[in-house]
């Protein structure tokens, strides 16, 4: 029973429009959601995140947003750079009371083309 | 600054092997975190250790899956004996756990393991 699910295992973009990566959660006790980035031959790097206290979180290109009624987030990377394909895990957790572990998704491969 | 350490980065063994991957997480992090991904599952939590102790080993797939960490500087997850179904890239992850929950996970580069 997959808590996060990131339904679409690959996306592919053209160099400067927009990258948009989607993620859905069952839980509704998650509260705190992570944006990681890999690429290959390298573990995953913190990204972004977002409180549910939040319904957006901006750093520079990349901006998360939480719909928290649709249990959905997604994290927006505008314009794309071919230095951003790689795979995007999206990850939750519980925050209050919880065990603070991450959920992650299964990912979604960003493929950026020149 | 070194982030999180992983040995070997690469391991080819034979079915039936005693496998020990290790890692050094970033120091002053009192919570390590032992990952597998796979194709098939995505990113699997296998265990958790916080300041030392193991605190939730439910993910460990079976009992040929063992993890220590002796103090806080190391850990150790060994597969004994190895099965080729055990292939994956296997992360080592700490942070930093302050009580507010709202923390971030810092991985190492991984250890992809190949049961033959």
């Amino acid at each position: 029973d997959q808590q996060v699910k990131q339904n679409s295992p690959s996306l592919s973009v053209q160099e400067g429009r927009i990258s948009i990566l989607n993620c859905d959660y069952t839980n509704s006790m998650f509260d705190y959601f992570l944006w990681y980035k890999k690429y290959p031959a390298e573990g995953p790097t913190f990204l972004i995140s977002i409180s549910s206290i939040k319904d957006k979180n901006e750093d520079g290109r990349f901006t998360v947003f939480l719909n928290k009624s649709a249990k959905h987030l997604s994290l927006h990377i505008v314009p794309s750079q071919p230095g951003d394909s790689a795979v995007y895990f999206c990850a939750a957790s519980e925050t209050g009371g919880g065990s603070y572990i991450p959920t992650f998704g299964r990912g979604t491969s960003l493929i950026v083309h020149p | 600054d070194a982030g999180v350490i992983q040995s070997p980065r690469h391991e080819v063994t034979e079915m039936g092997q005693e496998v020990t991957l290790r890692c050094k997480p970033i120091s002053g992090h009192n919570s390590l975190f032992w990952y597998r991904q796979t194709m098939m599952r995505g990113l699997e939590l296998l265990i958790y250790f916080n300041n030392n102790v193991p605190i939730d080993d439910s993910g460990m797939p079976e009992d040929r899956f063992s993890a220590k960490m002796p103090n806080a500087s190391f850990s150790t997850l060994k597969i004994q004996p190895s099965e080729p179904r055990d292939s994956a890239v296997y992360f080592c992850a700490s942070s930093l756990r302050f009580g507010g929950g709202q923390e971030t996970q810092y991985f190492g580069p991984g250890t992809r393991l190949l049961v033959l």
